[in-house]
């Protein structure tokens, strides 16, 4: 099974911040490699699909980028409702593994 | 508007069964890959199986592998997990969810469901 590895585990930012959350898998995945962003006791919602395409709806602050086994995710300008836990997610190879996540605290 | 109304947790003993549902609406729901995924309580996400359009392809995460079943009846837009054999370590929220490309990513979650196993 391919791992997902995030950092940090949690983070505490300001709003206006400037945040990067970094994923590596322990193979290459190429670009399919998705975000998501889940809320105390809400089901997950996608932010970014195959590394660095924005679904739609999603605000323009978010973006990602990486391929083969380095990805990041960036939040351009921190908002106070961006709290909340993001996931890694590779659909490269079967079994999809999403990475342990990362907390994001707003400060 | 795509919804996933998911029913059928509960608390059952281990060696037990329970049978989870998804029903689909709001699109072609037989045209797209449905999978689910589960999240222990106060852990993280944990991909569980997938099925793919016509239901003629099926994958499951190991530790599910042989006692987990994924299916779906696409004149009824509806996705079931058969859970049997159930552990211990299978308590967790379980979300069927699709969208995205050959199933690749989930744009659309039902709104989890919880699953107790306990004596």
């Amino acid at each position: 099974d391919i791992q997902m590895t995030q950092s940090p585990s949690s983070l505490s930012a300001s709003v206006g911040d400037r945040v990067i959350i970094t994923c590596r898998a322990s193979q290459s995945i190429g670009k399919s490699l998705n975000w998501y962003q889940q809320k105390s006791g809400k089901a997950p919602k996608i932010l970014i699909y195959t590394a660095s395409n924005l679904q739609s709806g999603v605000p323009s602050r978010f973006s990602g980028s990486g391929s083969g086994t380095d990805f990041t995710l960036t939040i351009s300008s921190l908002q106070p409702e961006d709290f909340g836990t993001y996931y890694c997610h590779q659909s490269y190879s079967l079994p999809m593994t999403f990475g342990q996540g990362t907390r994001l605290e707003i400060k | 508007e795509v919804q996933l109304v998911q029913s059928g947790g509960g608390l059952v003993q281990p060696g037990g069964s329970l049978r989870l549902s998804c029903a689909a609406s709001g699109f072609i729901f037989g045209n797209y890959w449905m999978t689910w995924v589960r999240q222990a309580p106060g852990k993280g996400l944990e991909w569980v199986a997938n099925i793919n359009e016509d239901g003629s392809g099926k994958n499951y995460v190991e530790s599910v592998t042989g006692r987990f079943t994924i299916s779906r009846d696409n004149a009824n837009n509806s996705l079931v997990l058969q859970m049997n054999s159930l552990r211990v370590e299978d308590t967790a929220i379980y979300y069927c969810a699709t969208g995205g490309s050959g199933g690749g990513w989930h744009v659309h979650w039902g709104q989890g469901i919880l699953v107790t196993v306990s004596s």
